[in-house]
């Protein structure tokens, strides 16, 4: 199956740093994906970013799929920022589903 | 619109026992996956339907059924929990790879 490998598993800020979170993928990989998940469980899409750069906000997403990474950047952390993030493809071929990274635990304390 | 729904939202059974939990896509979406995320872990992928056909399975065994409704619903059913079960269910809804729609999860805990 393919891999998703996320980086670093934890990270702790302060509040108004910047960050960024790191994704490397396996060959045959494509539909790459970012999601928010909030400390309740909420799994939220940030961005569906196969390749090239995309920017919504504070956050902004780029991807070289001929690299096989993935990077998401956070500015000016917010409090609300705070919980798992995490890239998820879609293998080549067949109907099937995500396969995830084991995520990226951030802490934007005040 | 309301976005996909699911229930019950937490829910507690013992060993040996059989849970159905329910998933109500986003209105328009005739695609549901469930995946399972057992705590520290990213999500894993069990089932997709479209058009009320399994589409696509995950590595799970065969405790874990689904199927999808004429209106698109859905539902999971595991038999025979296990205390390995425990964890947030969540489905998801799609119209196509690149818009994929989360629900807020059931939590199992199995005692």
């Amino acid at each position: 199956g393919i891999q998703v490998e996320q980086s670093p598993p934890d990270l702790i800020l302060q509040e108004g740093a910047n960050s960024t979170l790191r994704c490397n993928f396996s060959d045959s990989v494509n539909n790459l994906q970012w999601f928010h998940q909030n400390p309740w469980g909420q799994l939220i899409n940030l961005f569906y970013i196969p390749s090239g750069t995309k920017q919504n906000g504070r956050l902004s997403a780029t991807t070289v799929a001929t690299e096989r990474y993935s990077l998401l950047y956070i500015s000016s952390s917010q409090t609300t920022d705070s919980g798992v993030y995490f890239c998820a493809a879609y293998s080549g071929g067949g109907a099937d589903g995500l396969t995830f990274g084991k995520g990226t635990h951030l802490i934007i304390q005040p | 619109d309301a976005g996909v729904t699911q229930s019950p939202t937490h829910l507690i059974k013992t060993r040996g026992q059989h849970v159905t939990l329910r998933c109500s896509p986003i209105s328009g979406h005739k695609s549901v996956s469930w995946y399972q995320q057992v705590l520290g872990q990213g999500p894993q992928f069990i089932f997709q339907y479209y058009e009320k056909e399994e589409r696509g399975r995950g590595n799970f065994p065969d405790r874990f059924s689904a199927r999808q409704f004429p209106n698109y619903s859905s539902e999971l059913n595991v038999n025979a929990l296990l205390l390995g079960d425990s964890a947030l269910y969540l489905c998801a809804s799609s119209l196509a790879r690149n818009t994929i729609y989360f629900g807020e999860g059931s939590w199992l805990t199995v005692v």
